[in-house]
């Protein structure tokens, strides 16, 4: 099983759909976790940190479910510009530092 | 705005060739990070350094070997460039656990 597992997609949307992606990851001892975005061709980038009580910031809402182990990003309104690929994220440092990487879901927006 | 920087942004190799891709950042982080990326496998770490002189081996570290002299500048070596080589090369730098990591731009390396 891998230690970060996230749908690898792609998904196909229409603009101002709502997209939900998902992310679980297997070590109960991770400390961090975040969502980055990658455009083709360009590095990753943070897009948002994610915390035990749920963040906000603007059309994107990030979940974690400690007990599950389970994260969540939720696009609304998707626009065209939202197109990339989403990188689930999640550190650790049981035993020495970790960062585990998802190995993305791809989103596609259409008009 | 933390700046993280890559030798080159393409580059074309022989098979046996000697590598080198540098990264300098600027934001006097402890933690580097060598990592590749390929279609369908996500990122993969190499190398990661916490300390000036210090290595650490990630999860895909044959072929590769790394130097930190000064804290700022990371180094990835191919010691003798061979095709499966061939990928997307992203340093990474890090504050601290609880923190995000910065990406250079990336190293597009083809091996011939």
């Amino acid at each position: 099983r891998k230690e970060v597992e996230q749908d690898p997609g792609p998904f196909n949307v229409p603009e101002g759909a709502t997209v939900a992606f998902n992310c679980t990851y297997s070590n109960s001892a991770s400390q961090s976790f975040f969502w980055y975005r990658q455009d083709c061709r360009k590095e990753p980038k943070l897009l948002m940190s994610v915390y035990s009580s749920g963040n906000e910031d603007g059309r994107f809402t990030a979940q974690l479910n400690r007990a599950s182990q389970y994260i969540s990003l939720l696009i609304r309104d998707s626009k065209l510009s939202d197109s990339a690929t989403y990188l689930c994220v999640v550190n650790s440092d049981g035993g020495g530092f970790k960062t585990i990487f998802g190995a993305g879901t791809r989103l596609f927006v259409k008009a | 705005d933390v700046k993280v920087t890559q030798s080159s942004r393409y580059l074309v190799k022989r098979t046996g060739e000697k590598v080198f891709l540098e990264c300098v950042q600027d934001m006097d982080h402890e933690n580097m990070f060598w990592y590749r990326q390929d279609p369908g496998l996500g990122l993969r770490l190499i190398y990661f350094s916490y300390d000036v002189k210090m290595k650490e081996k990630g999860d895909i570290p044959e072929g590769y070997s790394v130097s930190r002299e000064k804290k700022e500048r990371f180094s990835l070596i191919l010691e003798s460039a061979s095709t499966n080589q061939t990928s997307m090369y992203l340093c990474a730098t890090l504050a601290g656990v609880v923190e995000t990591q910065y990406f250079g731009p990336g190293t597009r390396l083809l091996v011939l």
